[in-house]
């Protein structure tokens, strides 16, 4: 079955550092990748989305993720937070074969930016 | 998303009575789900459609039916409402099977 695990519940980096948040998925077949942000109250936000290709995909807001098929990750990436950044944000894996495109997401990481 | 809305947005109810959450899309996209976003377990997924009357069952799916009887709307009915259904509900909507989700604001449904 598909899975998604983001092992940092929570993230606090100050303001102009560089930020990585993990994402790692369990799926026997191509997946395709998301990452999405939730800012507080709101609804959720595609940040970029991996299908196939480069491995290296941007996104909006200046944010970058890296599909590593060795290691069955996809982590998030942005050289320079921003106090705008802090919000909650999810990894999400699909089945390439899938005829549904449902979507399994992780648990979310809280990131915290620090002035 | 403009081309996404839920209703209501906020409800309270009590425990053993019926509630109907209502997702309503301007986009003609063919598919549509629902979510419950509850602290400490991500999204998960309630029940899903892939097509006007064809929908399927998520991880989550007891207690819940689901109906759409044409594109734009997919209803989500807690048949008796209980306390474990105090959640936010999402709605998602995606053009084809690839392309993404655009997700709803939510609605934020209490139980008591």
């Amino acid at each position: 079955a598909q899975s998604v695990t983001q092992p940092d519940i929570h993230i606090t980096v100050s303001e102009g550092a560089s930020l990585e948040l993990r994402c790692n998925y369990s799926y026997g077949a191509t997946p395709y990748l998301f990452w999405y942000v939730q800012s507080p109250g709101q609804g959720l936000q595609l940040l970029l989305k991996y299908f196939s290709g480069d491995t290296l995909v941007q996104g909006i807001k200046g944010f970058e993720a890296e599909f590593k098929r060795s290691q069955s990750s996809f982590n998030l990436r942005k050289p320079s937070v921003h106090w705008s950044d802090a919000a909650e944000y999810f990894c999400a894996v699909g089945a390439a074969s899938s005829n549904t495109g449902k979507l399994i997401f992780g648990q979310g990481t809280t990131l915290q930016v620090k002035p | 998303d403009a081309g996404i809305t839920q209703s209501p947005r906020h409800k309270v109810t009590e425990t053993g009575t019926p509630v109907t959450l209502r997702c309503h899309q301007t986009e003609n996209h063919r598919y549509m789900y629902w979510y419950r976003q509850d602290p400490g377990h991500g999204l998960r997924l309630i029940h899903y459609s892939y097509g006007v009357k064809d929908t399927d069952k998520g991880e989550v799916s007891d207690g819940y039916s689901v109906s759409r009887s044409k594109t734009e709307d997919f209803l989500l009915t807690l048949e008796s409402a209980t306390s474990s259904q105090t959640s936010v509900y999402f709605c998602a909507i995606s053009e084809d099977r690839a392309g993404g989700y655009t997700f709803g604001s939510g609605t934020r449904l209490t139980v008591v």
